[in-house]
């Protein structure tokens, strides 16, 4: 089907306030990845989702942070509490089976924390 | 970990073959290497993967030689739009998981 969505593109928040971030995966594709891109830098690893499998949070920057998926379908990152240094695009990607290394990423969420 | 090490800008001009080398000295029997681009304001796009040898397609040239502690991305004839950042990975195809790592990339600008 179509490729990967994010919602919404574009988000300003205040500081301190919840955020929640949505990503729709290509269908079928088990594997779903979060990334944190800061203005001008790399992606940076958040969290990982393989099929029904305990997800990797090793990358999350703080218990601020927190993502959930629905089996192989939707998933939310949450950043509670957001301060400014959170500003920056997150973007989620996903991978079919057996193909972990060709991820197909979204347009991304840009987030401005003011 | 396999970690890569690739250099942080390139410059070129349109028409040019342009080759980003990409080093990664540790890098595991099961890893493929695989290289993305990224435009501004958008998610990175795989272009392409290979395991050794030469893998070519559409897009590149992803030359690996036997020992595989390198690869080189080659862009045949650039053209302005080539402008971007390549960023070179390594992982196991099966369960990349937080292996999926990007660095910095290499900024790559095509100058008319």
């Amino acid at each position: 089907g179509a490729g990967v969505s994010q919602s919404p593109s574009n988000k300003v928040t205040e500081k301190g306030k919840d955020v929640e971030l949505r990503c729709d995966p290509i269908s079928g594709h088990t594997a779903l990845y979060w990334y944190r891109q800061r203005l001008g830098q790399g992606l940076e690893f958040l969290i990982y989702f393989q099929g029904n499998s305990a997800p990797d949070k090793s990358g999350l920057p703080s218990d601020r942070f927190s993502a959930e998926r629905t089996g192989e379908s939707v998933s939310t990152l949450t950043i509670q509490r957001t301060q400014q240094e959170d500003s920056a695009v997150y973007l989620c990607a996903s991978s079919a089976r057996g193909r972990a290394t060709e991820a197909f990423f979204g347009q991304g969420t840009r987030l401005t924390v003011v | 970990l396999a970690k890569t090490t690739q250099p942080i800008s390139m410059d070129s001009y349109e028409g040019q073959e342009v080759n980003i080398t990409c080093s990664h000295n540790n890098i595991a029997t099961n890893d493929y290497i695989t290289w993305y681009q990224q435009f501004p304001s958008q998610g990175p796009r795989f272009i392409i993967q290979g395991y050794k040898t030469k893998v070519t397609n559409e897009v590149a040239s992803l030359f690996i030689p036997a020992d595989r502690k390198s690869s080189t991305l080659s862009l045949p004839r650039v053209s302005l739009s080539d402008t971007a950042v390549y960023y070179c990975l390594v992982g196991d195809k099966n369960n990349a998981g937080n292996m999926l790592t990007f660095g910095g990339g290499t900024r790559l600008m095509v100058k008319p």
